[in-house]
């Protein structure tokens, strides 16, 4: 168990409609990250929240957006889904947020979204 | 654009035999970090190598990094079905606002008992 926390873990949906993936980081963690993987493509860095204020961005979809709280947990938001949208969505937190990710990155255990 | 590449995408070995993935990059990488992900489960943080020819072990794996700090590479010794995932490599490359963390598609690892 690395301490993060994700929700839903199963989301199923039809194409168009709009979800929202949400995730706790470790606690003392200020860094969140949000990753996409589908089966062919590896794990796609989305982007990267720290301490509230975006800091990296990644090969994210104008369709997608996602922010960090006060208390630091973070959603990602997905509209007009798509079915190219089915993959596991992992969120990671680290205790910093050097840009670029350097840090140790402790994953959640994913929210694995269909699109049907 | 900046690309890691790992090789091979695949490999199967019988319970035993020593098993290696090479991770190459087009730039050179301030760091590389290596993370293992069992099937059905996420990414866990191996190891992180920083320094030119660097080489780390933690038991049976043997990590290192390239002189030119642009390939790194993963060798288990004796592999045993524990070892089966992904492991997937992660370099930092490019400076202050251009640094960026870049992954390799990862190696499956299947290991015949």
């Amino acid at each position: 168990d690395s301490g993060v926390t994700q929700t839903p873990k199963h989301l199923i949906t039809a194409t168009g409609q709009r979800v929202t993936l949400r995730c706790s980081p470790r606690s003392g963690d200020l860094s969140v990250y949000w990753y996409q993987q589908s089966l062919d493509q590896g794990l796609q860095f989305l982007i990267q929240y720290y301490n509230g204020e975006e800091r990296a961005k990644g090969n994210i979809l104008e369709r997608f957006s996602a922010q960090q709280f006060p208390d630091l947990h973070s959603e990602l938001n997905l509209s007009s889904l798509e079915l190219g949208d089915s993959a596991l969505y992992f969120c990671a937190s680290s205790v910093r947020g050097r840009r670029g990710g350097t840090d140790t990155q402790y994953f959640g255990p994913g929210t694995r979204l269909t699109v049907l | 654009g900046q690309q890691v590449m790992q090789i091979p995408q695949y490999q199967h070995v019988q319970e035993g035999e020593d098993f290696t993935t090479y991770c190459n990059s087009s730039t050179t990488l301030s760091n590389i970090q290596w993370y293992k992900q069992r099937p059905g489960g996420h990414p866990v943080f191996l190891i992180q190598l920083v320094k030119s020819g660097e080489v780390k072990k933690q038991k049976r794996l043997t990590f290192q990094f390239g002189e030119a700090k642009k390939n790194s590479s993963l060798h288990i010794t004796a592999t045993q079905t524990t070892d089966v995932g992904t492991y997937f490599c992660a370099g930092t490359s490019g400076a202050g606002n251009n640094r960026k963390l870049i992954w390799g598609l990862g190696t499956s690892l299947a290991v015949n008992p």
